[in-house]
């Protein structure tokens, strides 16, 4: 069965560095997705990214976060200036259409950032 | 706006015994429901989905949970309950009228006891 790919699955990073954060989504899905789970916190949608552009943002992914794909398989999060605070786990997900209806999200295993 | 609320952030039920986990949602629209499970060190799983079809939806594993319009509620129930069924379990809910955002509860770690 296709899944989703992350990788790191653990990056260790010390404050003020830039990290990229990359996922391979499922082949034929259109719509691709970040969150973040701060240990011990409820999953937080971050972004979703749709036709090369972002279709939507929450108000965690200011401007020191950036999202790409740069080619047609992988899908990275950027992290410009990391924060202590930006220490959690970042899923991503993807989907063959929109979240609603009968287009569920599929997530990857995540990758656990933790920032020094 | 649309949210979701996990009534118990952790729930305890021995083996063999029924699982009630309880969630209730705010939507201004006609919702999508859903139940995730992660178990530990995993990614989130679909457990199940309700999509304006029948208000009860069978999931994987046992599972099933209910729409409740009445009572904005979609509880995820097994009957018995097994060992491998300890994890954190998240409802969300996404807007019809949204169509890229989906929002967590804050989840219920569900513990199995021998």
């Amino acid at each position: 069965e296709p899944e989703v790919t992350q990788t790191p699955s653990h990056q260790v990073t010390q404050m003020g560095q830039e990290v990229i954060l990359r996922c391979v989504p499922i082949s034929n899905h259109l719509y691709f997705y970040w969150y973040r789970q701060i240990l011990g916190q409820k999953v937080e949608f971050l972004v979703s990214f749709y036709n090369n552009e972002i279709s939507e943002k929450s108000e965690i992914f200011d401007d020191q976060f950036s999202v790409e794909r740069p080619d047609g398989s992988n899908f990275t999060l950027k992290i410009r200036s990391t924060k202590l605070e930006d220490s959690a786990m970042y899923f991503c997900a993807s989907s063959e259409a929109a979240a609603s209806a009968s287009y569920e999200q599929y997530f990857g295993p995540g990758t656990r950032l933790t920032v020094t | 706006a649309q949210s979701v609320t996990q009534l118990d952030s952790h729930v305890s039920v021995s083996e063999g015994t029924p699982v009630l986990l309880r969630c209730n949602y705010s939507s201004s629209y006609s919702p999508s429901l859903f139940w995730y499970v992660q178990h530990p060190n995993k990614g989130l799983q679909l457990l199940l989905k309700y999509t304006s079809a029948a208000t009860l939806v069978k999931g994987i594993n046992g599972f099933e949970a209910e729409f409740k319009k009445s009572e904005t509620s979609f509880h995820l129930t097994k009957p018995s309950a097994h060992m491998s069924d300890a994890a954190e379990y998240f409802c969300v809910v996404s807007d019809a009228n949204r169509d890229d955002k989906i929002i967590f509860g804050k989840g219920t770690r569900l513990h199995i006891l021998p």
